[in-house]
């Protein structure tokens, strides 16, 4: 099945500064490719997502980007701010009716 | 537009005891519907989903079942808690024929 890994699994930037969250996974016919963000005691929430006919997704200060051929995607956030600290989680899909893997998380700490 | 409940938010329970978690899902129809757990600072554990009333798929053997008696209805269940049951768990939904899972508030679960 599916193997979705993540590094790093902790993460300290400075404000202002960029963070970048990567990820691979197993199963080539993965077309689905999800990130969310927790904070800390609540639910995650879906941030950005991207499927695999495209090769990188811009919303704002966050992007990602999608390498199919190497099987690993990347999350990047520009700037950050502190209230980015969170737990970021990676996901990968096969389709609409398939289950959703996730990553282990990255705990990301933006330090004012 | 579509809101999803769990409850109870939060739950003490000791050893041995019966156990029944509540999800809901409003202003959609026939959502595919997820139960995972969460370990104190660790990743999303895929339990149960359902793409339908009395369908469930069961990912992880152990002593928790769910149900689905009604369309957006999702119930997890356990006769005899563990400890090793405590956890934050959280119900997820999704649209058929689409990709995205949305998360419901959590229900926080301590096994004493």
């Amino acid at each position: 099945g599916e193997n979705v890994e993540q590094h790093p699994s902790t993460l300290s930037v400075q404000e202002g500064d960029s963070a970048v969250i990567k990820c691979t996974y197993s199963d080539s016919a993965s077309n689905y490719f999800p990130w969310y963000k927790q904070e800390l005691g609540k639910r995650p929430q879906l941030i950005i997502d991207i499927r695999s006919n495209v090769g990188e997704k811009k919303d704002q200060r966050i992007a990602v980007t999608l390498n199919k051929t190497a099987k690993h995607f990347s999350l990047h956030i520009t700037e950050t701010q502190p209230e980015d600290s969170a737990v970021y989680f990676c996901a990968a899909s096969k389709g609409s009716y398939d289950k959703v893997i996730f990553g282990p998380g990255t705990s990301l700490s933006v330090i004012p | 537009s579509q809101t999803i409940h769990q409850w109870p938010a939060t739950l003490v329970q000791p050893v041995g005891s019966p156990l029944s978690l509540e999800c809901t899902v409003e202003g959609t129809s026939n959502p595919n519907l997820y139960w995972y757990r969460q370990a104190a600072g660790r990743g999303l554990q895929l339990l149960f989903y359902s793409v339908g009333i009395g369908q469930i798929s069961s990912e992880v053997p152990q002593n928790l079942s769910a149900s689905r008696p009604q369309d957006r209805q999702f119930i997890l269940s356990s006769k005899k808690l563990l400890l090793s049951d405590s956890g934050f768990y959280l119900c997820a939904w999704s649209v058929p024929g689409a990709d995205t899972q949305y998360f419901g508030p959590g229900t926080r679960l301590t096994v004493l």
